[in-house]
């Protein structure tokens, strides 16, 4: 089955520690994205890639980090610089180039910062 | 302004009641426009792309208006399933982000 996979689920941290969220897609796509959801919130983009070896910063950039080695994987690190960490992650990847290109999720991760 | 705004919501109705939700965005260049449906902590995932002649899916009709900056998403029949929030997604070019809109919430109600 093609998709997009995330890894945890959920995802407890202590304050101060850096953690990586897993994102991995089987559909051949080139572009994946990275949003962030809080309580009651609509999605903000923190990155986006449209390219293996090349990803651009969304609208909430700050205290996160990419890569994008894999045309597969587009991993996330949470980095002691994010301020408030706690949200609903979620991973995204689209065909790169159509006017009308569907976004595919991953189930999501939750992350607590305890 | 936000780039994409959305009617707060939550709309609450009763099974069978038609109801539209409105999305206005601010960046005219815009060419691709979207709803989404996200049930409660789940991902989203794709209802209906939104074509400039307006399009049709069943109960669902999408419509454009660009001199406006305006999409609509008209509900008929309202199930209990579609009890969900609906984002609306515009983009400006093939190679740009994808702005979301903050959601509706619509409670479908026996």
């Amino acid at each position: 089955d093609g998709g997009i996979t995330q890894s945890p689920k959920y995802l407890f941290r202590k304050e101060g520690q850096n953690v990586t969220l897993s994102c991995e897609q089987n559909l051949n796509h080139d572009a994946m994205y990275w949003y962030r959801q809080d309580p009651g919130q609509g999605l903000r983009l923190i990155y986006y890639s449209q390219i293996v070896n090349d990803f651009q910063k969304g609208d909430i950039a700050e205290g996160y980090s990419v890569s994008r080695e894999k045309k597969e994987s587009f991993p996330l690190t949470v980095t002691s610089a994010q301020k408030n960490p706690t949200a609903f992650y979620l991973c995204a990847s689209s065909i790169a180039g159509l006017t009308y290109n569907e976004q595919f999720f991953g189930p999501g991760t939750r992350l607590t910062v305890l | 302004r936000k780039e994409v705004e959305q009617d707060p919501g939550p709309f609450n109705v009763p099974e069978g009641a038609t109801v539209a939700f409105n999305c206005t965005y601010s960046n005219s260049a815009s060419q691709s426009f979207f709803w989404y449906r996200q049930d409660c902590r789940k991902e989203p995932k794709l209802l209906m792309s939104v074509y400039s002649s307006g399009n049709e899916d069943g109960r669902f009709t999408a419509q454009l208006n660009r001199a406006s900056q305006y999409i609509s998403l008209l509900i008929r029949d309202s199930k209990l399933s579609d009890s969900a929030t609906y984002l609306c997604v515009v983009m400006k070019t093939s190679y740009d982000k994808v702005i979301f809109g903050p959601g509706t919430s619509l409670s479908v109600i026996p």
